[in-house]
C-alpha cells in the first residue's frame, strides 16, 4: 500500500493567486514527520516546509503553509500569491519513527505545478 | 545555494566505464543518502550512511558502490552500468539519522548520469 498519496496529476495557477496541492499519508507510527520538498526542472530538491505529528499548529514558511489533518491523515500544502518562479514538481514525503527503518524518507509520486503569467 | 555539493554536475560514460561521483556537506550532519531519480518520477532511495556506516542498502545491484570515507564526503562508485541506469542520482543529508523524524533531508544538485 502506497504511503504517501498524491492523485492530482498536474496543477494550474494564475500568477498571485493562491493554490492548494494535495497530499494523504497512510501510517501506524504514533511519530512521523511530513515534509514537501520543490523539484524544479534543474533538478535541484528543495525542501519547503515541515510537520510534525504532535504538533498543534499548522506550520508555515513565507508563502507556503501546511493544512495539516491528522484525523483524515492529510498534510496539503497551500502556496500563497503564485510566483512564475513556482513552476516546478512538488513532492509530499515522510519519515517514521517505529516502523521501518527510521532514516528512510519516502515521497509520493508528486504533482506538477505550472504558474500561468 | 545548497549546501549539499555534488559533483559533477553531468556524466556520459560507457557501459565498461568506472566512474565516482562524488558528495560533500558541511553542516555536521551524520546521516548521508543516494538517491535514484528517473524523469518524472520521485527519488528511490539506494543507500543510508548513518554515522560513516552502511546502514540501509536498498537491493541496489553490485554495479553501484557507495563509500564514505568521512562525515563529510559520500562517494557512488559506478562499473558496467546498464543503459537503464540513466537517471538523476541525488545525494542528501540529515542532521541525526537516530530516528530524528523531524529533521529534513537535506539534498544537492544532483548529478545528471547517462550510459551510453
Amino acid at each position: 500500500a502506497q504511503k504517501i498519496t498524491q492523485t492530482q496529476p498536474g496543477m494550474f495557477v494564475q500568477e498571485k493567486e493562491a493554490v492548494t496541492l494535495d497530499c494523504t499519508y497512510d501510517t501506524s507510527d504514533p511519530s512521523y514527520g511530513l515534509f514537501w520538498y520543490k523539484q524544479p526542472s534543474s533538478g535541484e530538491m528543495i525542501f519547503l516546509i515541515y510537520q510534525g505529528s504532535y504538533d498543534q499548529q499548522n506550520a508555515t514558511e513565507g508563502r507556503y503553509s501546511l493544512n495539516f489533518q491528522k484525523a483524515r491523515k492529510s498534510a496539503n500544502l497551500v502556496i500563497s500569491a503564485s510566483q512564475l518562479g513556482d513552476s516546478a514538481m512538488y513532492f509530499c514525503a515522510m519519515r517514521e519513527v517505529f516502523t521501518g527503518a527510521n532514516s528512510k524518507l519516502t515521497f509520493g509520486k508528486g504533482i506538477t505545478l505550472s504558474v500561468r503569467p | 545555494d545548497t549546501e549539499v555539493t555534488q559533483t559533477p554536475k553531468h556524466l556520459v560514460m560507457g557501459m565498461t566505464n568506472k566512474k565516482s561521483l562524488k558528495c560533500e556537506q558541511h553542516m555536521g550532519h551524520r546521516a548521508m543518502y543516494w538517491y535514484k531519480q528517473k524523469a518524472k518520477k520521485p527519488p528511490e532511495l539506494m543507500f543510508v550512511y548513518s554515522y560513516e556506516k552502511l546502514s540501509i542498502n536498498e537491493s541496489v545491484p553490485s554495479r553501484f558502490s557507495p563509500e564514505c570515507p568521512n562525515s563529510s564526503l559520500l562517494n557512488l562508485h559506478l562499473h558496467a552500468l546498464q543503459p537503464e541506469d540513466s537517471a538523476l542520482y541525488l545525494c542528501a543529508s540529515s542532521q541525526d539519522p537516530r530516528g530524528s523524524y523531524n529533521s529534513p533531508l537535506h539534498f544537492g544538485n544532483g548529478t545528471r548520469l547517462t550510459v551510453t
